[in-house]
């Protein structure tokens, strides 16, 4: 079955460094496009970015344009999210979702669970 | 970008009865391929966010068939039709037509009476 597992959450200080990684299982990886999407602390879900299916591709949202950088490892079925110049807003629950590459739409299906990622001094 | 508004933020329901929640856009959500990218999405407690409907009214593999979406434009409604406890969670939704960025709407807060 479709399976996605972020992992690389944690405590972190503002100003520094954090990189997550989700690994995909279940689905033919390189036939899909990935989204990153955060939920702070008891609010909403905003989305972050996104990777095409071959990383040719790449979107962000502008709060974190030049601050965090999506990457993919077809041959590894991974997909990466490095975050730099952390703030303290971008506290949260990350999520990874696929998306099929030719929807032209690039909705998320399936999500993983989430990793917390806490920006705390 | 398109803002999503949802309402009500918070729906108390009694069991067994039928719930509405409205979803509008800023802009049409009409593509110029023809298709209107409205999504729904379910969080359970505790759980990550599934999709229940694509396209505003096609369900998702193992929705039940007890939700439904329609609407057009920048008018769009999630309908259930009996509420049972499994539903009780936080539904949004999203726009796939305008993008960068998919954006979502605030959340509405599904509990039981």
């Amino acid at each position: 079955q479709v399976q996605l597992v972020e992992s690389g959450g944690g405590v972190a200080q503002p100003g520094r460094s954090q990189r997550l990684s989700c690994a995909a299982s279940g689905f033919s990886f390189s036939n899909y496009g990935l989204h990153w999407v955060r939920q702070a602390p008891g609010k909403g879900l905003e989305w972050m970015a996104l990777i095409s299916y071959d990383g040719g591709d790449k979107y962000y949202a502008d709060s974190v344009k030049g601050r965090f950088t999506i990457s993919r490892d077809n041959s590894k079925n991974t997909v990466f999210l490095e975050m730099n110049s952390l703030r303290v807003e971008d506290t949260a629950v990350y999520y990874c979702a696929r998306a099929y590459s030719l929807d032209i739409a690039v909705v998320p299906d399936y999500w993983g669970q989430g990793t917390l990622v806490t920006v705390s001094s | 970008d398109v803002v999503m508004t949802q309402s009500p933020l918070s729906l108390p329901v009694t069991l067994g009865q039928p719930a509405s929640i409205s979803c509008r856009s800023s802009q049409s959500l009409l593509h110029s391929d023809g298709n209107t990218y409205l999504n729904w999405f379910q969080q359970r407690p505790g759980q990550s966010p599934r999709r229940l409907i694509y396209q505003v009214s096609n369900r998702d593999s193992g929705v039940p068939d007890r939700f439904s979406g329609s609407g057009s434009g920048t008018d769009f409604t999630l309908k259930i039709s009996r509420v049972e406890a499994e539903d009780v969670g936080i539904y949004y939704c999203m726009q796939g037509t305008h993008w960068p960025p998919w954006t979502f709407g605030q959340g509405t807060k599904v509990e039981i009476k």
